[in-house]
């Protein structure tokens, strides 16, 4: 099976811009969570979709959201963006929902906010 | 917020040598998982353990869990240069409806 996949691979944004990231899980997993990724926070959770429902929110601003479709794939995007912004921002599936389940990861999306 | 720490920061060992980092959580968790991430790349699961159990191998890795102490330690033995990479631990605890937190991080390099 394709592992997860996530577009794109690296991005360069400025300030007050705003991104869409595309994650494709695996096939036949319905459960997708996104992490972001910086040297000061380390790996933070974002939020999980499972058939189309968002069922879990990490500590984020509003100008973070996402959404999943029909088919599982996953979209998140980040309005007004900020500096702080700047992150690895990885995805990833599992057959089923909640965390207690391996978690597959993708490769992950670079964000640069100039 | 972070639920994990890990020890040490930072390790660097000769090929052939263990390596053994631990995990320290502050609530009553349901799981702990480790992953490695090779150089800003994605996660990859090397093993999960439940809160019931004690130990757990997976090839040339041990890990065990202490619930009453709250950690866990991940040992590597024989270790080969592609062991090098960051290494997680990761929760997920009721108390925090199941979301997964990860641990701080301890950066593994593994010399020829």
């Amino acid at each position: 099976k394709a592992g997860v996949t996530q577009t794109p691979r690296y991005l360069i944004k400025t300030r007050g811009q705003q991104v869409t990231l595309s994650c494709s899980p695996i096939s036949g997993h319905r459960s997708v969570s996104w992490y972001q990724q910086t040297p000061g926070q380390g790996l933070q959770f974002l939020f999980e979709y499972f058939s189309e429902t968002q069922r879990n929110k990490g500590n984020f601003p509003g100008r973070f959201s996402g959404r999943q479709f029909s088919n599982s794939r996953s979209e998140m995007n980040v309005s007004t963006l900020e500096l702080g912004d700047s992150a690895l921002y990885l995805c990833a599936s599992s057959p089923a929902v909640g965390v207690a389940d391996t978690q597959y990861f993708g490769p992950g999306t670079r964000l640069t906010v100039l | 917020s972070q639920q994990g720490e890990e020890d040490p920061q930072a390790l660097s060992i000769q090929e052939g040598e263990n390596a053994t980092m631990n995990c320290s959580y502050k609530t009553s968790i349901n799981n702990l998982q480790w992953y490695r991430q090779n150089s800003g790349r994605g996660l990859v699961h090397l093993i999960l353990i439940r809160s019931n159990e004690r130990e757990k191998h997976s090839g040339r890795l041990r890990v065990t869990l202490d619930t009453s102490k709250k950690s866990s330690s991940l040992l590597i033995t024989a270790s080969r240069a592609a062991d090098t990479a960051s290494y997680f631990c990761a929760t997920d605890a009721t108390s925090n409806d199941y979301k997964l937190s990860f641990g701080a991080g301890t950066t593994v390099t593994v010399r020829a």
